[in-house]
């Protein structure tokens, strides 16, 4: 089974640096994801993490350590539009590649 | 390229009432999932399809509901009779389960169903 945790809320300032931490436990692990989620509208991909490691893209970058099972999404230069629910996924290969998702971490940006 | 395909984008129906929803796939992804997404539960897997055949419905919440995939570019989510406590959000996704992207979720704009 997977359990992934991930605070509820979070709030920060426009242009500010934000981190969204999410921590696992699987019984298999073949790859982490996070995805973004405005409200009312579908979850769109952001990044995929397989090995140990920061992936940076733009101004989202992720971190992924499978030792500690814990990873972080990080957001720089927030814009008013990053306000939104950020989903920690985990792909466990037990379940031919389907991925268990957490909660969501409900970003507000302020101006 | 067209993305997830989902109809209705929003249904409202009486208790008891048989809904269906409907997703047409990306073209040339293997998987496709139905997920639901409540305030409470999260988004839930209900059930997915690999080359068009069932794999897991281990998600699926009772008898009531059904899903159906006759082909690799449609499926649909039936329940019946519905009841209100099956209202929520309802996605479909598409995986192409080969390349590098081989189990990335690309979802559809969901259909958001009330039952009264």
């Amino acid at each position: 089974g997977q359990n992934i945790d991930q605070p509820t809320e979070m709030t920060a300032t426009e242009g500010a640096i934000v981190q969204i931490n999410c921590t696992y436990q699987t019984s298999g692990f073949n790859g982490l994801f996070w995805y973004q989620q405005h409200a009312g509208e579908a979850p769109t991909f952001l990044s995929y993490n397989v090995l140990d490691g920061l992936e940076e893209k733009g101004r989202f970058s992720s971190f992924l350590s499978r030792s500690k099972g814990y990873s972080y999404l990080l957001l720089k230069e927030l814009q008013m539009k990053d306000s939104a629910s950020y989903l920690c996924a985990v792909s466990d290969y037990s379940g031919y590649s389907t991925l268990t998702f957490g909660k969501g971490t409900m970003l507000l940006v302020s101006p | 390229d067209a993305g997830v395909i989902q109809s209705p984008r929003h249904e409202v129906t009486e208790m008891g009432q048989e809904v269906t929803l409907r997703c047409k796939p990306i073209s040339g992804h293997d998987y496709l999932f139905w997920y639901r997404q409540t305030m409470m539960r999260g988004l839930e897997l209900l059930i997915y399809f690999n080359n068009n055949v069932p794999i897991d419905d281990s998600g699926m919440p009772e008898d009531r509901f059904s899903a159906k995939m006759p082909n690799a570019s449609f499926s649909t989510l039936k329940i019946q009779p519905s009841e209100p406590r099956d209202s929520a959000v309802y996605f479909c996704a598409s995986s192409p389960g080969t390349g590098t992207d081989t189990d990335t979720q690309y979802f559809g704009p969901g259909t958001r169903l009330t039952v009264l």
